[in-house]
């Protein structure tokens, strides 16, 4: 079964620091593109991270560069993101998520579509 | 990179059709076919229910299908069933691997 599970979440103090994890299972992990999704309580899905399969480009929208970085280590198809100077904006559940990828024959399409996406872990900024 | 914009709340009856909408610029929803639509239901992760504009991945009811023409992208619910009942998202790809997403939308079946 492919599955994406997330971890690490939790009560951070504002100003500091966490580092959520996401491992993958089932597939080919080294062969998607990963990216992280937020969604604050009562609020919509917000794109916070993307990086490719290898690992060597990232990228981030405007709203979280500095501050949040995202990293794979395909050795042990895990995922991770590391988000600094926390505040109470921040408070969401923070999903995984694949990049689709569909293939036909021996052609591989790469899509800009999430198409596994993991449960979630939440992070709670209060002091 | 500001939100696509959908409408906050549509509804309908069972068996009706419903169809709503996913705004963006040509920089993105008219720029790209790479539009896709979620389905999330209360507490739960997104599910994937349209890519590519108009693509159903493996598993997803053919009742839900999608379009575009210009900068807005649709996506029609057909034959509503109460679990339909949920918010929808999309998507669009922004170049240079970037996304935005849509302010969402909630259906709700009468």
């Amino acid at each position: 079964e492919v599955q994406l599970l997330e971890s690490g979440g939790g009560v951070v103090q504002p100003g500091g620091s966490v580092r959520l994890s996401c491992a993958g299972s089932g597939f080919t992990f080294s062969n998607h593109a990963m990216t992280w999704v937020r969604q604050a309580p009562g609020k919509g899905l917000e794109w916070v991270s993307t990086i490719s399969p290898t690992g060597t480009t990232t990228y981030n929208p405007d709203s979280v560069k500095g501050r949040f970085t995202i990293s794979r280590d395909n050795s042990e198809n895990t995922l991770f993101l590391e988000v600094n100077s926390l505040s109470a904006e921040d408070t969401a559940v923070y999903y995984c998520a694949r990049r689709l990828v569909v293939v036909v024959g021996d052609t591989y399409y790469y899509h800009y579509a999430l198409d596994v996406w993991g449960q979630g872990t939440t992070v709670t900024v209060s002091s | 990179q500001s939100s696509l914009t959908q409408p906050a709340s549509v509804s309908g009856s069972p068996g009706q059709s419903i169809t709503f909408s996913c705004t963006g610029t040509s920089s993105d929803v008219g720029g790209y076919n790479y539009v896709s639509w979620y389905q999330q239901h209360p507490g739960k992760a997104p599910k994937l229910l349209i890519y590519g504009v108009t693509n159903r991945p493996s598993g997803v009811s053919s009742r839900f299908s999608g379009s575009k023409s210009g900068n807005t992208a649709s996506l029609t619910i057909s034959g509503l069933q109460a679990e339909d009942e949920a918010d929808y998202y999309c998507i669009s790809y922004t170049g240079y691997g970037t996304y935005v997403f849509g302010t969402g939308t909630q259906v709700t079946v009468l």
